[in-house]
């Protein structure tokens, strides 16, 4: 079956600007998690959803966002670009019914802040 | 609030030899972990896991063990390949469905 695909893979922006990515996740799963991946700081955990609620959030300030849509596809949206802000940003989905269980990510896009 | 912690950033090893990747997690809360291997410009992909009623799970050539009174993990890869090289994640969830990670190791077997 097809894995979570995130599009864009790469984009480039400049400070101040936004951004919005994009995560279908597996058919069948209904959570999708966000995690954002920069050198030194591993996988930090942005914010999960499930069923189109947000269920669980991180410590990101409010300029990172998201939502979920009913066909479980999910979109995150980071607001006034900082040059911080650079960094793989990973999607990953699963059941969400298991509260122990494997989380299937996609390959992430990277994201460039000039 | 590093709740989960890999204080190594890098580990080097001989072919054939064994690795050992280490994991301190502080949330006493936390009763499932897992181990994710990343290859560059690849997603992470699942490796082992282990639930807090076990101190040990073996799956071929990778065994993870828990230490629950240390908060202490190891992943054990024996023998170590060139295809293990790669960046390995530790992650802890509490049955939140919030599964927190740790910083890396990235793994690097000599041949």
């Amino acid at each position: 079956k097809a894995g979570v695909t995130q599009t864009p893979r790469y984009l480039i922006k400049t400070r101040g600007q936004q951004v919005t990515l994009s995560c279908s996740p597996i058919s069948g799963h209904r959570s999708v998690s966000w995690y954002q991946q920069t050198p030194g700081q591993g996988l930090q955990f942005l914010f999960e959803y499930f069923s189109e609620t947000q269920r669980n959030k991180g410590n990101f300030p409010g300029r990172f966002s998201g939502r979920q849509f009913s066909n479980s596809r999910s979109e995150m949206n980071v607001s006034t670009l900082e040059l911080g802000d650079s960094a793989l940003y990973l999607c990953a989905s699963s059941f969400g019914t298991e509260t122990a269980g494997e989380l299937f990510f996609g390959e992430g896009s990277r994201l460039t802040v000039l | 609030d590093q709740q989960v912690k890999q204080n190594s950033p890098s580990l080097s090893v001989q072919e054939g030899r064994i690795s050992i990747l280490n994991c301190d997690y502080t949330n006493s809360m936390f009763d499932y972990f897992l181990w994710y291997k990343k290859y560059p410009a690849e997603g992470p992909t699942f490796l082992i896991s282990i639930s807090s009623i076990k101190d040990k799970n073996e799956d071929g050539r990778f065994t993870v063990f828990l230490n629950k009174s240390a908060k202490h993990l190891s992943l054990h890869i024996v023998p170590s390949q060139p295809g293990d090289s790669a960046v390995y994640f530790c992650g802890a969830t509490s049955g939140t469905y919030k599964y927190i990670f740790g910083t890396g190791t990235r793994l690097k077997v000599l041949a």
